[in-house]
């Protein structure tokens, strides 16, 4: 597609409940990350994919959090038994490269536990 | 280690004047340097990078930002700031090779009229 594809925009769940969140990189980019954002907050890296290696998941906060990429296309962020402190903007972005490549953001997901 | 630092939370200048965002970085290897924007309800949308090329990098909207190695300094500049402009500014560290970017807090940066 033109740009990172984020799905849903917005998502509302109940406190306890499990919510997977979706990003459709740039095709053929090998690289892709997951950031949080909280209110008011800058961008906090959880995760990082490129290519066929180990995803680098050292920014994870909770095992509660776990993330998947089938081969270089989508990628599925799982949140299980959501928490309060979970309401964040989820941002996705990819990039074309190792080593200074820029990145491009989706949207984002606006996810709100109540 | 690497690291930014973003000196200011909030910026205000006045429609017109010049526009100084400051960023300091600390990267352990050689490293890409961006700045980015966001507008409110907005996704992040790239200024300008620096990539060993040129020390004085132009970008997007009449913004420019100078990599001084010296001064471990990524400052960002417009000569005359707009009121389209008001938003929020990440500077980011990429080490080369290294697939990970690092991002400052944030400067929010309001315009008078």
């Amino acid at each position: 597609g033109a740009g990172v594809s984020q799905s849903p925009s917005n998502k509302v769940t109940e406190k306890g409940k499990d919510v997977e969140l979706r990003c459709d990189p740039i095709s053929g980019h090998t690289a892709l990350y997951w950031y949080r954002q909280r209110l008011g907050q800058g961008l906090e890296f959880l995760i990082y994919f490129q290519g066929n290696s180990a995803p680098d998941k050292s920014g994870l906060p909770s095992d509660r959090f776990s993330a998947e990429r089938t081969g270089e296309s989508v990628s599925t962020l799982t949140i299980q038994r959501t928490q309060q402190e979970d309401s964040a903007v989820y941002l996705c972005a990819s990039s074309l490269e190792a080593g200074g490549a820029e990145a491009f953001f989706g949207q984002g997901t606006r996810l709100t536990v109540v | 280690a690497q690291s930014v630092t973003q000196l200011d939370s909030h910026v205000s200048v006045s429609e017109g004047t010049p526009v100084l965002l400051r960023c300091n970085y600390s990267s352990s290897y050689s490293p890409s340097l961006f700045w980015y924007v966001q507008h409110p309800n907005k996704g992040l949308q790239l200024l300008l990078k620096y990539t060993s090329a040129a020390t004085l990098v132009k970008g997007i909207n009449g913004f420019e930002a100078e990599f001084k190695k010296s001064e471990t300094s990524f400052h960002l500049t417009k000569p005359s700031a707009h009121m389209s402009d008001a938003a929020e500014y990440f500077c980011v560290v990429s080490p080369y090779n290294f697939n990970k970017f690092y991002f400052g807090s944030g400067t929010k940066l309001n315009v008078k009229p």
